[in-house]
């Protein structure tokens, strides 16, 4: 079955580690996306990419980094700078060709800080 | 820039009551609207879409139009179970690979 598959669900972290969220798509997706949730807030957009080795920077992308060495893979890494990392996150991704931008998204990974 | 505007929550129903959850939005250009589901736990799911003014996106009983005079893509569902309890989005994307611009959710309970 195609769709996006998203690693580890659940994640502790202690404050001062980086960590990484994987993210896998069997899509043919050109885009991908990372989105972080909070409750009341909705959705902010931290890092998009378009295309392979490209990515820019969302609403949120302090503490944060991502890379895009393939097209299948957005993987999230959550630096020690980021201040309030606990968070639940989603990466979505969405086919270049179509323009109406539909987004398909993983199941999410939550995140806390101890 | 963009933006959409949803109604707050949460929003407590009863088992066949009817629903709607508003949703207006400010782009430019003609953009398309969305609305998305999620579940407990899960991430976002496509409920419908309209990507012209007049259309009408419809899914699962829920349905919505694309209201162009008046900026607006309200969610409304004629008769409402306990299974849809979960937090809906009001999104909207201006085109190419603009960024999609979600609303801060709207969340559903319906008890039995």
């Amino acid at each position: 079955d195609g769709g996006i598959t998203q690693s580890p669900k659940y994640l502790f972290r202690k404050e001062g580690q980086n960590v990484t969220l994987s993210c896998e798509q069997n899509l043919n997706h050109d885009a991908m996306y990372w989105y972080r949730q909070d409750p009341g807030q909705g959705l902010r957009l931290i890092y998009y990419s378009q295309i392979v080795n490209d990515f820019q920077k969302g609403d949120i992308a302090e503490g944060y980094s991502v890379s895009r060495e393939k097209k299948e893979s957005f993987p999230l890494t959550v630096t020690s700078a980021q201040k309030n990392p606990t968070a639940f996150y989603l990466c979505a991704s969405a086919s270049g060709s179509s323009d109406t931008g539909e987004l398909f998204f993983g199941e999410g990974s939550r995140l806390t800080v101890l | 820039g963009d933006s959409v505007t949803q109604m707050e929550g949460p929003v407590t129903l009863s088992e066949e009551a009817f629903l709607t959850i508003n949703c207006t939005y400010t782009a430019t250009g003609y953009p398309s609207l969305f609305w998305y589901v999620q579940y407990p736990g899960e991430g976002l799911q496509l409920l419908l879409k309209a990507t012209k003014a007049d259309d009408k996106g419809s899914n699962k009983g829920f349905e919505a139009t694309y209201r162009k005079e008046t900026t607006s893509f309200h969610l409304e569902k004629g008769s409402v179970q306990v299974s849809d309890s979960a937090v809906y989005f009001c999104a909207l994307h201006s085109g190419g690979y603009q960024k999609v611009t979600f609303g801060t959710g709207t969340k559903l309970q319906v008890i039995p």
